[in-house]
């Protein structure tokens, strides 16, 4: 079975600061992960995802993540956040083998809210 | 990418009524579909899995007569909810995969309220 902790539940960060939002997992397969965000009253949006390959992932609305095996991390990164950020943002994982019949395992989330 | 339209996307009801919520992959083949239940300020959980012409797998605590899933086709899943009540207010959520696929694509969301 598969877990993941996002440590923080409320992110306030003033709007054109870096940001990082935490997410650890543990497994006993490999895995893949992703970083979801959510608009109120919408569904799941993907951000980026990690398969294989290169730790460093680059995703949409300039969000990038690392994926640390050693240390069972993916947090996710912003160099300069802007207003339209404000939403709740879930980390993801679920088993790398067989994916399509597995389900994902989701993370508590974290509010991101930006300051003006 | 690949769109999920989910409908309805708000929907009130009354109590002991029933409401079907519908979710349909636009442009592939969905061999998989998840159903989700988000409380407010909460993380998403899985209700069942569906897979195309078979049974959907339930997840433990989820009562699945009260909630029936019909995945008869590679581009359509539904969720009813039965003899609703205020409890049963909740934010639904819908998600496919596609075989072979990596990513799983989202519906919009379905708001019930019961009242």
């Amino acid at each position: 079975a598969q877990s993941v902790t996002q440590l923080d539940s409320q992110v306030p960060v003033f709007e054109e600061a870096p940001v990082e939002l935490r997410c650890n997992y543990s497994s006993s397969v490999s895995v893949y992960l992703f970083w979801y965000v959510q608009y109120p009253n919408q569904g799941l949006q993907l951000l980026l995802k990690y398969l294989s390959g290169s730790t460093l992932v680059k995703g949409i609305n300039g969000f990038e993540a690392e994926f640390n095996k050693s240390q069972t991390s993916f947090h996710l990164r912003k160099p300069s956040v802007h207003i339209s950020d404000t939403a709740e943002y879930f980390c993801a994982v679920t088993p790398g083998a067989n994916f399509g019949n597995e389900k994902l395992t989701f993370g508590t989330g974290t509010r991101l809210t930006i300051i003006p | 990418g690949a769109v999920v339209s989910q409908h309805p996307s708000r929907v009130i009801c009354k109590s002991g009524t029933s409401v079907k919520i519908e979710c349909r992959s636009l442009d592939f083949q969905a061999t998989t579909m998840f159903w989700y239940r988000q409380f407010p300020k909460q993380s998403l959980m899985l209700m069942a899995t569906s897979n195309e012409g078979s049974k959907a797998t339930y997840e433990q605590g989820v009562e699945k007569d009260k909630f029936l899933i019909n995945h008869a086709s590679l581009t359509l899943s539904t969720l009813t909810v039965t003899s609703a009540h205020p409890e049963d207010s909740s934010f639904y959520i819908c998600s496919a995969t596609e075989q072979g696929g990596t990513e799983a694509f989202f519906g919009q969301g379905t708001r019930l309220t019961v009242v």
